[in-house]
């Protein structure tokens, strides 16, 4: 059954370093979003991209915070300077139809430690 | 409460019974969504019920929703032990056109004593 691929899976970090998050789509889809979810908390929106570029982001997705499709199958998410409070699991999620009209495939997240 | 607030938090009932969820919400939706989440897992679609349905079923599932209320319900009947999960509800937001993001709710932890 086709999935969601995520890498790295658990990924540690310093303070002010860049960070990049990789993620694999499934291959008919269309529309790609990043969510992440702090330790015990809700799940929150970040961004989504459709057509080579963002179509809605949320106030988290801030200066700090890019997406990128570099080629036909990798969607990666990039954090230009981490900071502590972005220890999070990152999810990225693929639909074929968007706009909330159909199911969300989500991967099996990277999780990332900022110290 | 915030768009797509879940209770209880937690629920813990023996196997075989059947487990209630709430979620509740605040603004007009064009649907709503049901998703599970085994510990540290990413997250899995069950059910989507569009705000013109009221009930919806799959399989040991079933999904209420009631739009005069702003509220939803998921049901899983016969409850086994594998149902142990947290399960979120999450809804995308009219008055945005249908915009892309879906805010959930901070989820009810299913515990199912064998």
């Amino acid at each position: 059954e086709p999935e969601v691929t995520q890498t790295p899976s658990h990924q540690v970090t310093q303070m002010g370093q860049e960070v990049i998050l990789r993620c694999v789509p499934i291959s008919n889809h269309l529309y790609f979003y990043w969510y992440r979810q702090i330790l015990g908390q809700k799940v929150e929106f970040l961004v989504s991209f459709y057509n080579n570029e963002i179509s809605e982001k949320s106030e988290i997705f801030d200066d700090q915070f890019s997406v990128e499709r570099p080629d036909g199958s990798n969607f990666t998410l990039k954090i230009r300077s981490t900071k502590l409070e972005d220890s999070a699991m990152y999810f990225c999620a693929s639909s074929a139809s968007g706009r909330n009209t159909g199911e969300l495939f989500f991967g099996e997240g990277s999780r990332l430690t900022v110290l | 409460s915030q768009q797509g607030e879940e209770d209880p938090q937690a629920l813990s009932i023996q196997e075989g019974e059947n487990a209630t969820m709430n979620c509740s919400y605040k603004t007009s939706i064009n649907n709503l969504q049901w998703y599970r989440q085994n510990s540290g897992r990413g997250l899995v679609h069950l059910i989507l019920i569009r705000s013109n349905e009221r009930e919806k079923h799959s399989g040991r599932l079933r999904v209420t929703l009631d739009t005069s209320k702003k509220s939803s319900s998921l049901l899983i009947t016969a409850s086994r032990a594998a149902d142990t999960a947290s399960y979120f509800c999450a809804t995308d937001a009219k008055e945005r056109g249908g915009a892309d993001g879906l805010t959930f709710g901070k989820g009810t932890h299913l515990i199912i004593q064998p």
